[in-house]
């Protein structure tokens, strides 16, 4: 059975670096399927922050774009959210989940990890 | 960006009864629209891909039907246990986007 974990920080600092990483079990990551990231707000609606393929090639809402970058370690069967320059806005529970789409981006999310929530406050 | 709309945004339901979700699409997503359930303090859990395709696992009270830009789902006699938000969410066109999402409550 696969399972995804999120695990880091639970408070970041406005303007620091906000790094989480997703570790994967009960399937390899180099498979063949891409892996993405989604937040959720405090009490609010969902949003697709990015994806990435074993390959490293990635895909990025341009929303947040200029502030994030997805990676892969295959190695360790993993992979990392790196979000610079958090506000507050940031704050909100982050979800790490598989893209159901075989060797492509299909943008269907079919399993999730837990979440974690990620608190921006000095 | 492709906005989706869903309605209502909240729904007080008796057990038993039928729920109807609607989800709005801003431009044609053909049938690239998936649902979700979550419950409170819960990842959310694919119930409909591609607009009426069942997931292995979940109930066949839970079905989608739609296209193009209008799309439903229906929870055919609810069960205490379906309290939780529905969201909608697009993969036709990037970047993926969902709804605002419906909060079902049971009378």
């Amino acid at each position: 059975q696969m399972q995804l974990q999120e695990s880091g920080p639970g408070l970041v600092k406005p303007s620091e670096t906000l790094s989480l990483t997703c570790a994967v079990s009960g399937y390899s990551i180099s498979s063949g399927y891409y892996w993405g990231w989604i937040r959720q707000p405090p009490g609010k609606g969902l949003e697709w922050i990015g994806s990435i393929y074993h390959s490293g090639s990635t895909y990025y809402n341009p929303s947040l774009k200029s502030r994030v970058t997805i990676s892969v370690d295959t190695s360790k069967n993993q992979f990392s959210l790196r979000l610079n320059s958090v506000t507050a806005a940031d704050t909100a529970v982050y979800y790490c989940a598989r893209d159901g789409g075989y060797q492509r981006a299909s943008g269907l999310f079919d399993y999730w990890g837990q979440g974690t929530l990620v608190t921006v406050s000095s | 960006e492709i906005v989706l709309t869903q309605s209502p945004d909240f729904q007080s339901v008796t057990p038993k009864e039928k729920v109807t979700i609607t989800c709005r699409a801003s431009q044609s997503i053909g049938s690239s629209l998936h649902w979700y359930q979550q419950k409170p303090d819960q990842s959310p859990k694919l119930l409909i891909k591609y607009a009426s395709q069942s997931i292995s696992g979940v109930p066949s009270r839970f079905s989608g039907s739609g296209s193009g830009t209008d799309f439903t789902l229906t929870i055919n006699s609810l069960e205490a246990e379906d309290a939780a938000a529905y969201y909608c969410h697009q993969s036709s066109s990037l970047p993926w986007t969902f709804g605002q999402g419906t909060k079902v409550e049971i009378k």
